[in-house]
């Protein structure tokens, strides 16, 4: 099965709030993360990553936390605008996985309302 | 930078033809190349990873004589699905990984959506 998953299928928050994405990946090899933002009809969108000898990274809005005690990574979106519903994806690099390969989660859709 | 690009966005075609789509690294060399395929409402899922002027390495399930891989420079890679059925249309999706970029960024093209009658 897939290494990496996500524990919200779908969220809803309100215009201002913010966000809080979760993903939750099983390989301890994994040494590398993304979140990626991904429109309808569009490809994904980076985000941010983050790699395995961190555990927090800040970027516009967006921070994204690693817990590699309890393998857990999630996106975090501060004050959430309505251009930021899409559906978000987190992936892992394996170390010395085949070629770099990124294994992507299930997703998430964020819906933020008015 | 680092800006991928996908043609056409979008086809329809009839079963049993063969369609051809190309991704492309606009700004930047890309030594690795990646195709995903995406169901609506579901994750990406690999079927490939291509390498400039070597032979594609296909994801266990996807028949590589159904969809041919071709990286013919370090800027242009084609994905041919051949002999199209209705279960075949999808998403495709190509990524590119900076020659000289860092540690396994990978750049998303806009995707094609296939969709065979």
């Amino acid at each position: 099965g897939e290494s990496v998953g996500l524990h919200l299928p779908t969220l809803s928050v309100q215009e201002g709030d913010n966000s809080i994405i979760n993903c939750a990946y099983s390989n301890s090899a994994s040494d590398y993360f993304i979140w990626y933002k991904q429109e309808s009809g569009k490809g994904p969108q980076f985000i941010i990553d983050i790699r395995s000898n961190m555990d927090k990274r800040q970027g516009q809005r967006v921070t994204v936390l690693l817990n590699k005690t309890v393998k857990h990574l999630s996106l975090q979106i501060a004050a959430t605008q309505p251009g930021d519903s899409a559906v978000y994806f987190c992936a892992e690099n394996i170390r010395g996985g085949s070629q770099g390969n990124l294994i992507f989660g299930k997703g998430t859709k964020l819906s933020v309302k008015p | 930078g680092a800006v991928v690009s996908q043609h056409p966005s979008r086809v329809i075609c009839k079963s049993g033809t063969s369609v051809k789509i190309e991704c492309r690294s606009l700004d930047f060399q890309a030594t690795t190349m990646f195709w995903y395929r995406q169901f609506p409402k579901q994750s990406l899922m690999l079927m490939a990873t291509s390498n400039e002027g070597s032979k594609a390495t296909y994801e266990q399930g996807v028949e590589k004589d159904k969809f041919l891989i071709n990286h013919a420079s370090l800027t242009l890679s084609t994905l041919t699905v051949t002999s199209a059925h209705p279960e075949d249309s999808s998403f495709y999706i190509c990524s590119a990984r900076d020659r000289a970029g860092g540690y396994n960024e990978q750049f998303f093209g806009p995707g094609t959506r296939l969709t065979v009658l």
